[in-house]
């Protein structure tokens, strides 16, 4: 069972560059999530979906868009990198919008802006 | 709105010593409240949860956390802790109408042999 699998495990982008994370998980989960850790700040959510079609930001949506491709994916985009978006991402999941806040981990990608 | 507070940002303890990570929280209603592990270069996984009842919870592993609503904290703690306990800790916090939790800095364990 893969669970939740984001690609690529690590990236190095310019400034100004455009880029787009994948994540995918086969658990049948309603609700997928984008988070961003960066040292000392833990994790702070980017954007989430809390079922297929809908989308909604988080605490630090600015300079990224996602997509709800289906019920299984989940993709976030940068458009134009900054040198603030270096950060590790991770990807979640979790059953229902009603759920009890349980969710489930990618591995997470590496990101670096130069 | 609901916030989690980890006291500790870095908790070093020799091997078989024990632990404790703490961890407070604040929200008016009620709530559910995790403790996740996250091993080197890799993703969260849940360590442990509150969702109801028996306010101690415990791991597979030799964890427990207690739920103490008085003093809103969720504590984490082991009696004896191995090197392969090193991680970064995360306290969450979900419920009173948002689903998504919200999580702490993290706290990172450290044991030395």
């Amino acid at each position: 069972n893969a669970g939740v699998t984001q690609t690529p495990k690590f990236q190095v982008l310019k400034t100004g560059q455009s880029m787009t994370l994948q994540c995918a998980q086969d658990m049948n989960h309603n609700s997928m999530y984008w988070y961003r850790q960066d040292p000392g700040m833990g994790l702070r959510l980017i954007y989430y979906s809390a079922s297929e079609g809908t989308t909604d930001k988080g605490e630090v949506p600015n300079g990224y868009n996602v997509s709800r491709l289906n019920k299984r994916e989940f993709s976030l985009r940068l458009e134009s990198a900054a040198p603030s978006q270096t950060s590790v991402y991770f990807c979640a999941s979790s059953e229902t919008a009603e759920n009890t806040g349980e969710l489930f981990f990618g591995e997470g990608s590496r990101l670096t802006v130069l | 709105a609901q916030s989690v507070t980890q006291l500790d940002s870095q908790v070093p303890v020799f091997e078989e010593a024990p632990v404790e990570l703490r961890c407070n929280y604040s929200s008016s209603v009620s709530v559910y409240l995790f403790w996740y592990v996250q091993y080197p270069n890799q993703g969260l996984q849940l360590l442990l949860k509150y969702l109801s009842g028996s306010t101690l919870v415990e791991s597979i592993n030799g964890f427990e956390a207690e739920f103490n609503k008085s003093q809103t904290s969720f504590h984490l703690r082991k009696p004896s802790v191995h090197i392969s306990d090193t991680a970064e800790y995360f306290c969450a916090v979900s419920g009173g109408g948002s689903y998504i939790p919200t999580f702490g800095r993290g706290t990172s364990l450290i044991v030395h042999p």
